[in-house]
């Protein structure tokens, strides 16, 4: 079983969609879990952390369930800038490495 | 302050030969990371360094090593290189061990012929 598992999508949506990503990870011991993006031929980018108590920022909102192992991402009024792949991540065990999920595709659409 | 920096951008070389990448951290960061991703895939850990020492290691074969240097610099090297070694090669640095927030720089395309 992979560490982290994402829908690869593609997701297509219009502009102003609402839109929600969701990623399981394996490892109960994980303790930072972030969303990343990763424009095309690009580097990723760190999106938001996610904590326990769940965070905002502007248009997007992340939530944790660590009894079900499962991390979210929601994205409101999506903009065409918005597309673009997004990247669970997870710490490993020992806590130096990140874990990436392969992504989710978006494609917001006018 | 200057991001993560990595040369040469793209690469291409034929089976068996070596690789060097480099990296230079962001100002202020004395961890390096490095991770490789595979076309559709995303990015797998290889290594990372602190104080000029690997601390640890993902599941790459020891044809895979590295260095850091003391300004936080660092090099990855690919010996006898094979197609599947083909991949963006990122490098990312933090600002102190375990900080669990990395910052990449733009990678280095590697294509193995």
């Amino acid at each position: 079983r992979k560490e982290v598992e994402q829908d690869p999508g593609p997701f297509n949506v219009p502009e102003g969609a609402t839109v929600a990503f969701n990623c399981t990870y394996s490892n109960s011991a994980s303790q930072s879990f972030f969303w990343y993006r990763q424009d095309c031929r690009k580097e990723p980018k760190l999106l938001m952390s996610v904590y326990s108590s769940g965070n905002e920022d502007g248009r997007f909102t992340a939530q944790l369930n660590r009894a079900s192992q499962y991390i979210s991402l929601l994205i409101r009024d999506s903009k065409l800038s918005d597309s673009a792949t997004y990247l669970c991540v997870v710490n490993s065990n020992s806590g130096y490495a990140l874990n990436f999920g392969k992504g989710t595709s978006l494609l917001v659409t006018p | 302050e200057t991001g993560v920096t990595q040369s040469p951008t793209h690469l291409i070389k034929t089976r068996g030969q070596q690789v060097t990448l480099r990296c230079s951290s962001q100002s202020g960061h004395n961890t390096v990371s490095w991770y490789q991703q595979a076309l559709g895939q995303g990015p797998q850990f290889i290594f990372q360094y602190y104080r000029e020492e690997e601390n640890g290691r993902g599941n790459f074969p020891p044809r895979f090593s590295g260095l850091q240097f003391p300004n936080y610099s660092s090099e990855l090297n690919v010996n006898a290189l094979e197609l599947d070694d083909s991949a963006l090669y990122l490098c990312a640095s933090s600002p102190r061990l375990a900080q669990n927030e990395q910052f990449f720089g733009p990678g280095t395309r590697l294509t193995v012929l």
